[in-house]
Formats: C-alpha cells, sequence, structure tokens
C-alpha cells in the first residue's frame, strides 16, 4: 500500500535555528514527490516537486532534497513568518490520473 | 480572476439535506480534485476528473457524487449529509506533472 509519512507531527523553532522536516514514502513507482505549504485556514500553496533521486530544489530558506525513501525538507535560519503546516505528498505510478497521497503534515512554529 | 474558486466558504446543513460544493477553475486544466481535510487524517481523495464527463473513485467516495459537464466546473455533492461528512473540502486542479493548485477550501459543518 502506498504510504506518506511525516515527523515530526509539530516542531518548534526559535527564530534563526534551522531544523529538518522528515517525509518517508513507500510507494510501487515514483512518479514524483511534492512539497506544499499550508497555513491556517487557506488551501495548500505548493513549494517544489523533485522527480528522482539526488535531486534537490530551493527557494529562499527552504531546500528540498530526496533519496530512494524519503525527502527532508530543510529550513534555514527560519523567520515567524515561515510557521505553517508542511505537507508531503507523493504521486505513485499506479495512481489514476495525477493523483496525490499526502502525509499529515508537520505543523513548525518560529517564534522571535 | 485567473485562479481556482470554491464556494461557499462556510456552509452549516442539517443531516440528511443535500448540499453542493462548487469549484470553478480559470486555466483550463484537464484534472480536477476533490479532498477533505480531518484532524489526524490529513488530506483524503474523494474524487477526481481527468477531462469533461470523465470522473472516478478516491479514496474515500461514499456518500459524494460529482459531474462535470464542462472543464472549469467540478461541483461535489453531498446526497444525504451525516455529521461524519463535516470536514474542511479542497478542490485542486492540475496538469499532470505540474504540481496541484488548490482552492481556499469550504468548511462544511452537518448538525
Amino acid at each position: 500500500e502506498d504510504q506518506v509519512t511525516q515527523s515530526p507531527e509539530a516542531l518548534r523553532l526559535q527564530e534563526g535555528e534551522s531544523s529538518s522536516l522528515n517525509c518517508s514514502y513507500t510507494v510501487s513507482g515514483l512518479r514524483g514527490l511534492f512539497w506544499y505549504r499550508q497555513d491556517p485556514g487557506k488551501g495548500p500553496e505548493f513549494l517544489f516537486t523533485l522527480y528522482s533521486a539526488g535531486e534537490e530544489k530551493e527557494k529562499e530558506r527552504l531546500k528540498a532534497t530526496l533519496t530512494k525513501k524519503e525527502s527532508f525538507l530543510h529550513i534555514t535560519a527560519p523567520k515567524p513568518e515561515d510557521s505553517a503546516t508542511y505537507l508531503c505528498a507523493v504521486q505513485a505510478a499506479n495512481q489514476a490520473g495525477t493523483a496525490l497521497i499526502f502525509g499529515k503534515g508537520t505543523t513548525l512554529s518560529v517564534s522571535s | 480572476d485567473a485562479g481556482i474558486t470554491q464556494s461557499p466558504r462556510y456552509k452549516i446543513t442539517e443531516t440528511g439535506r443535500q448540499v453542493t460544493l462548487m469549484c470553478h477553475q480559470t486555466w483550463s486544466h484537464s484534472y480536477m480534485f476533490w479532498y477533505r481535510q480531518d484532524l489526524g487524517h490529513g488530506l483524503r481523495l474523494i474524487y477526481y476528473s481527468a477531462a469533461a464527463d470523465i470522473t472516478d473513485k478516491g479514496e474515500v467516495p461514499d456518500g459524494y457524487v460529482v459531474s462535470r459537464s464542462k472543464t472549469e466546473n467540478f461541483p461535489l455533492t453531498l446526497e444525504s449529509a451525516t455529521r461524519s461528512q463535516t470536514s474542511v473540502y479542497f478542490c485542486a486542479s492540475s496538469e499532470d506533472r505540474l504540481g496541484y493548485t488548490f482552492g481556499s477550501g469550504t468548511r462544511l459543518t452537518v448538525v
């Protein structure tokens, strides 16, 4: 069964304290791994897509990496405005259409 | 305005009533999706559509009906609402491997 597990469930950081969020997955053929950011009361906002092991992508203080079993979202010197829930999702080869399977998310709180 | 729009933003309905959630996108994306988001479960796929007049079930389709007569619209109907369908519903659109774009969601409460 295709599955996505995110850890930790919640993470509290001080401003400037770098850390990483983990997304481990088991799928029968990975077509793509996606990271989204979700603010309270809003829909998920697309951040990155990674397609193959070894791939990395960056956007401001965020960097996403991918291995054959997991992905990391590295947050460098976070600011309070980075506080949000970060969702990981995979698109599996056997999923009809382009449907994504989501993890439950990591809620990040950054205090000043 | 370009984008994906969901309506209503909030809805309270009674058990047993039929309710329809609307979703409209302006990009002519082929794929559209309905997800529900519940605490402890994350986002779960209800139904999806690959094109007009083509729809299929996702992980949790029971109690829901969809239609897609036009590419830009993908309404979700709860035929007889139950309390277990209280949730936040998100519509999304996509062109194959590109990232989904989500709407702002509809918070539905069934009393």
